[in-house]
């Protein structure tokens, strides 16, 4: 059974790097794109950026400069490490996979097949 | 970026009514285009992906359509279990970005 499991701490203070672990099972972890995702409490769904097995990433513009994800293909593991954060910042984090899509020999996600359950990241002193 | 117009914001409904939501897009994203389903505390779960392919597993009463900058999520007929939220995602360009999503409640 394919499983994504989100993992780190639910609290983090202002200022300080919120570090988060998808541990993927069931499936090898290459060959597919891997992304965060976290929807702030009642509102909806933003895509924060994803990692290729290969390590490429992409990443959303306004979160880049405080944001790195990192993949370990080794644990079936990548991460999210998002660094100065503020209460903006406190949401339902998730991890989830997408399948490659190709178009003109150019590579590309697909919609995202399977998520993890989420973990709720409270900024907060 | 891309932006995901999605409507109604919410609905009410009855079991067995059909239901359609829409997505427009500000420009064009091809047939790059899911529909997932979100229950309160619950990961969204992916309905239709491609625009218009129906996610294994998932009841035939959903069904989507569009390309480009327009499409469509309907249900032919509402079900108890389907009370939830819907958003639209485009995987075209990057920034991924979602709709706004669709809360469908009991009329």
């Amino acid at each position: 059974q394919v499983q994504l499991q989100e993992s780190g701490p639910g609290l983090v203070k202002p200022s300080e790097t919120l570090s988060l672990t998808c541990t993927v099972s069931g499936v090898f972890i290459g060959n597919y794109y891997w992304s965060w995702i976290r929807q702030s409490p009642g509102k909806g769904l933003e895509w924060i950026g994803y990692i290729f097995y290969s390590g490429s990433t992409k990443y959303d513009p306004s979160l880049m400069s405080r944001l790195t994800i990192l993949i370990d293909t080794s644990k079936s593991q990548f991460s999210l490490r998002l660094s100065s954060v503020t209460a903006a910042d406190t949401a339902v984090y998730y991890c989830a996979r997408s399948a490659g899509l190709l178009y003109g020999g150019y590579s590309y996600p697909d919609a995202f097949d399977l998520w993890g359950q989420g973990t709720m990241v409270t900024v907060s002193s | 970026d891309i932006q995901m117009t999605q409507s109604p914001s919410s609905l009410s409904a009855s079991v067995g009514d059909r239901v359609t939501i829409t997505c427009r897009a500000s420009q064009g994203i091809r047939n790059d285009l899911g529909w997932y389903q979100q229950k309160p505390g619950k990961a969204p779960k992916r309905l239709i992906y491609g625009a218009s392919s129906l996610q294994g597993g998932v009841p035939s009463r959903f069904s989507g359509s569009g390309s480009g900058t327009e499409f469509t999520l309907t249900i032919s007929s509402l079900q108890p279990e389907d009370f939830a939220t819907y958003y639209c995602l485009q995987h075209n360009s990057y920034p991924l970005t979602f709709g706004g999503g669709t809360k469908v409640e009991i009329k």
